[in-house]
């Protein structure tokens, strides 16, 4: 059973362009959360998701950010006009249901504003 | 809102020797989840142990094992017979279910464990 793929694992984007950071959760698993990891800090929330709906996204800033998770393919946390603030490590977590409160994460994708 | 305070940035033990990590928490919440996670140099975030709060019980994963007081909102990692594999930063994580339904982990800034040879 795959575990829960990121991709890319890095990304370099200048300042101003969009960044593109997609989630295959585990097999049968139809939740995804995403954290980001700053520099020397711990994982912050940013948005939870099920399959065509966002549960909570009570984490993620205001603007630039959008997360979406289609009915088909993974889930995609979109950065618009990125700042070198946004560089950061990005990780997707998956759970099978609403109800369980496990949560299994990807690798992360690093990304990197030059 | 909820915090996590890990009060060692760094700390070092001897192959083989026993080291305890320090966490605590702050919550007004009577039912939660408390846990472990490892991070090594590859960066993937790895669960060590979880706790129930409703479980009196302290939590055991073979080396790994957890003193959870409740009362003192504290929640440590001991790990027994340090192997050179358990070098790594080490994440202390308070669960609760939101009004909006999800659950949100809340991550301490970490310990980074150095196992000496």
């Amino acid at each position: 059973n795959a575990g829960v793929m990121q991709n890319p694992r890095h990304l370099v984007r200048r300042r101003g362009q969009e960044a593109r950071l997609r989630c295959s959760p585990m097999k049968g698993h139809s939740h995804v959360y995403w954290y980001r990891q700053l520099p020397e800090e711990g994982l912050k929330f940013m948005v939870y998701l099920q399959k065509e709906n966002i549960i909570d996204e009570s984490g993620m800033p205001k603007e630039r950010f959008s997360a979406e998770f289609p009915k088909e393919g993974p889930s995609i946390l979109r950065i618009q006009q990125v700042v070198r603030g946004d560089s950061a490590a990005y990780f997707c977590a998956s759970s099978p249901d609403r109800n369980y409160y496990e949560q299994y994460f990807g690798p992360g994708t690093r990304l990197t504003v030059t | 809102a909820q915090t996590v305070t890990q009060s060692q940035p760094e700390m070092s033990v001897q192959e083989a020797e026993t080291v305890t990590l320090s966490c605590t928490y702050d919550t007004s919440e009577n039912n939660y989840y408390l846990f472990w996670y490892k991070q090594p140099p590859s960066r993937q975030m790895i669960l060590v142990i979880r706790q129930e709060a409703y479980k009196q019980q302290n939590a055991t994963e073979n080396r790994f094992s957890v003193n959870f007081q409740k009362a003192a909102k504290s929640f440590s990692l001991k790990i027994s017979d340090s192997q050179l594999g358990d070098t790594a930063m080490y994440f202390c994580a308070f669960m609760k279910q939101t009004g909006a339904g999800s659950y949100q982990l809340t991550f301490g800034k970490g310990t980074k464990l150095s196992v000496i040879p």
